[in-house]
């Protein structure tokens, strides 16, 4: 069984551009969240969709958006790139939401924005 | 605001030795709790799950401990081998998860 694909593994864009990142989850997962992972803040939780609606949103701004398609696959969009927003991005699956089902991760998108 | 804490940034162990980790938390009643192994840049790899209704769970070498009273799980590798040497997260859920900064363990041979 596959596992979690996230594309592009890594891509530099220059501040003010928007990036476009995907994710194909586990066959048959209808869960997909997506993190922020930078060494001074950790795993920071960005967006949950299911049933390819947002169930949950972190504390991030509107730059930051995503969808969910009929087939459970997921992308997330930046708008405007920020320095800051360098990081990678991490997406996961699991079966449906919440309810401590075991979340699967991705390799993740390393996203330098220079 | 909802604080999660784990104990030290970085941990260094004798390989045979156990490996004990924190995961201390405030203002938030986490209805489970998981640990999470991660290696330098790869994704987060799910261990173990414990919920607020359990004490203690065991998967071979690892134990984890659920204190929802002090608000600590705390994270066991028994006979710890070098090959454990990798930064562990603990993440709480509810609706959603929220992770730790994660502890950098490194098990010298």
């Amino acid at each position: 069984k596959a596992g979690v694909t996230q594309t592009p593994r890594y891509l530099i864009k220059t501040r003010g551009q928007q990036v476009t990142l995907s994710c194909s989850p586990i066959s048959g997962h209808r869960s997909v969240s997506w993190y922020q992972q930078t060494p001074g803040q950790g795993l920071q939780f960005l967006f949950e969709y299911f049933s390819e609606t947002q169930r949950n949103k972190g504390n991030f701004p509107g730059r930051f958006s995503g969808r969910q398609f009929s087939n459970s696959r997921s992308e997330m969009n930046v708008s405007t790139l920020e320095l800051g927003d360098s990081a990678l991005y991490l997406c996961a699956s699991s079966l449906e939401a919440g309810k401590g089902n075991t979340i699967y991760f991705g390799e993740g998108s390393w996203l330098t924005v220079v | 605001s909802q604080k999660i804490e784990q104990n030290s940034e970085a941990l260094n162990i004798q390989e045979g030795k156990t490996a004990t980790l924190t995961c201390n938390y405030t203002n938030y009643s986490p209805a489970y709790l998981q640990w999470y192994r991660q290696d330098p840049g790869r994704g987060p790899v799910f261990l173990l799950l414990i919920r607020e209704n359990e004490k203690e769970k065991r998967k071979e070498r690892l134990k984890v401990t659920f204190d929802t009273t002090l608000k600590q799980s705390l994270f066991h590798i028994t006979a710890s081998q070098p090959a454990d040497s990798a930064t562990y997260l603990c993440a709480l859920g509810n609706n959603d998860m929220r992770f730790g900064a994660g502890t950098r363990l490194t098990v010298k041979p």
